[in-house]
């Protein structure tokens, strides 16, 4: 079982959708989340970074942590199609930078 | 553009063969890492390196090693190359690794195939 699970979908959804992204963990010691965007054939973009149970808003974005239940989340209001893009949870333990990252979600948001 | 960059943004050789791959940080940053992103795996923490300094080891293969210059430029050395090493290949940097979770700006990659 992988430390990190997260659906790869691909999931398709029609302009001005609201889009949930959900990643579960199963290591306890993850303290640190991040969502990083990632454009076909570009490197990964952080996007949110939360370090506490709750949301964190930014803009159309907000990530929120559950570390009771080992489960974040992202969600993307009023969606473009500039959204389009694989979303990747990564989270961490320690000072040392070692992210853990899921397996990305594809999402594409149609006109 | 996140400042980080990598070279060559592709490279195709065959089996058995060695490649470098090269990264040059964003200007201030200490911190280099690298990771390996292919369909089946993800994206996968490979090594990372701090002012010169290992500083921590992912799931890299004996056959992978890495170092980071003075100038703090890091290279990727990957020998005795199998078809499974196919993959995109990417480079980080950060400031340093004083803040847990601290922002990693990525490069755009490097494409390896394996033939």
């Amino acid at each position: 079982q992988k430390e990190v699970e997260q659906d790869p979908g691909p999931l398709s959804v029609p302009e001005g959708a609201i889009v949930s992204l959900n990643c579960t963990y199963s290591n306890s010691a993850f303290q640190y989340f991040m969502w990083y965007r990632q454009y076909s054939r570009k490197g990964p973009e952080l996007l949110m970074y939360t370090y506490s149970s709750g949301n964190k808003e930014d803009g159309r974005f907000t990530a929120q942590v559950d570390k009771s239940s080992k489960y974040i989340s992202l969600f993307i209001r009023d969606s473009q199609p500039s959204d389009s893009a694989t979303y990747l949870c990564a989270m961490t333990s320690s000072n040392t930078g070692k992210l853990i990252f899921g397996q990305g979600t594809t999402l594409q948001v149609k006109p | 553009d996140s400042g980080v960059t990598q070279t060559p943004k592709h490279l195709i050789t065959a089996t058995g063969q060695r490649v470098t791959l090269r990264c040059s940080p964003r200007s201030g940053d200490l911190s280099v890492y690298w990771y390996q992103q292919s369909l089946d795996q993800g994206l996968q923490f490979l090594i990372q390196y701090y002012n010169g300094e290992e500083r921590a080891k992912g799931n890299i293969l004996e056959r992978f090693s890495a170092q980071q210059f003075p100038d703090l430029h890091s290279e990727l050395n990957l020998s005795s190359l199998e078809l499974g090493d196919s993959a995109l290949y990417f480079c980080a940097s950060s400031v340093d690794t004083s803040l847990p979770g601290e922002t990693q700006y990525f490069g755009p990659g490097t494409r390896l195939l394996v033939l």
